[in-house]
């Protein structure tokens, strides 16, 4: 178990171009979660999976912004268009569904949009 | 909703004092409660955790919360400050059913020498 991976760590990208970040999960856990932290903030919850399925999303999760996982295992979030203001620090965390949601953490991917 | 606030987003504190970090919680249900703490560009790490066993629950690091269910509150304290100690703190609240966690604005804590 290496617990939860995030590739990249880092993405600097000019303003209008697409991103894309990867997430592998622990392997035994079948919920995956992404969240957006933003400095001097804490984690904002951006969506949820249970195996393959997308089960909430938040407002914050803007048309540009797409999520799958589509073996229940790795998922992407991908950024269409990236403003300004889409960088952040895109965590990544899982969570087995038994047990008092414990979420365990990734590294984080520090997106920067020039 | 569930919502959290702490209080103070920077503590210092001497290397050996008593931290105490404050979390009040909202919630509608009986709530899931999490502190974490993350280091400098890390991701979040967890520190300990209430879900409705005992309410004074102890952690890793020397680190201890007590949920208090009439003021709504859990937090979090360590007797005696380590420099390693230095970093932000987030409190989180979930409840049963509810499957994702609601952070506060996070505590960054300062070790003074």
């Amino acid at each position: 178990d290496t617990g939860v991976s995030q590739d990249p760590r880092h993405k600097i990208t000019k303003r209008g171009q697409n991103v894309t970040f990867r997430c592998d999960p622990i392997s035994e856990h079948n919920r995956l979660y992404w969240y957006r932290q933003t400095l001097g903030q804490g984690p904002e919850f951006l969506t949820y999976f249970q195996n393959e399925a997308q089960l909430e999303k938040s407002r914050l999760l803007s048309d540009r912004f797409s999520a799958e996982r589509p073996k229940g295992s790795f998922s992407t979030l991908e950024i269409q268009r990236t403003e300004q203001g889409d960088s952040a620090m895109y965590l990544c965390a899982s969570s087995p569904i038994t047990g008092a949601n414990v979420l365990t953490f990734g590294a984080g991917s520090r997106l920067t949009v020039l | 909703a569930q919502s959290v606030t702490q209080l103070g987003s920077h503590v210092s504190v001497s290397e050996g004092a008593l931290v105490l970090l404050r979390c009040n919680y909202s919630s509608s249900v009986p709530p899931y409660l999490f502190w974490y703490v993350q280091y400098p560009n890390q991701g979040l790490q967890l520190l300990l955790k209430y879900t409705s066993a005992a309410t004074l629950v102890k952690g890793i690091n020397g680190f201890e919360a007590e949920f208090k269910k009439s003021e709504t509150s859990f937090h979090l304290t360590k007797p005696s400050a380590h420099m390693s100690d230095a970093a932000e703190y987030f409190c989180a609240v979930s409840e049963f059913g509810n499957e994702k966690l609601t952070f506060g604005t996070g505590t960054r804590l300062t070790i003074i020498p």
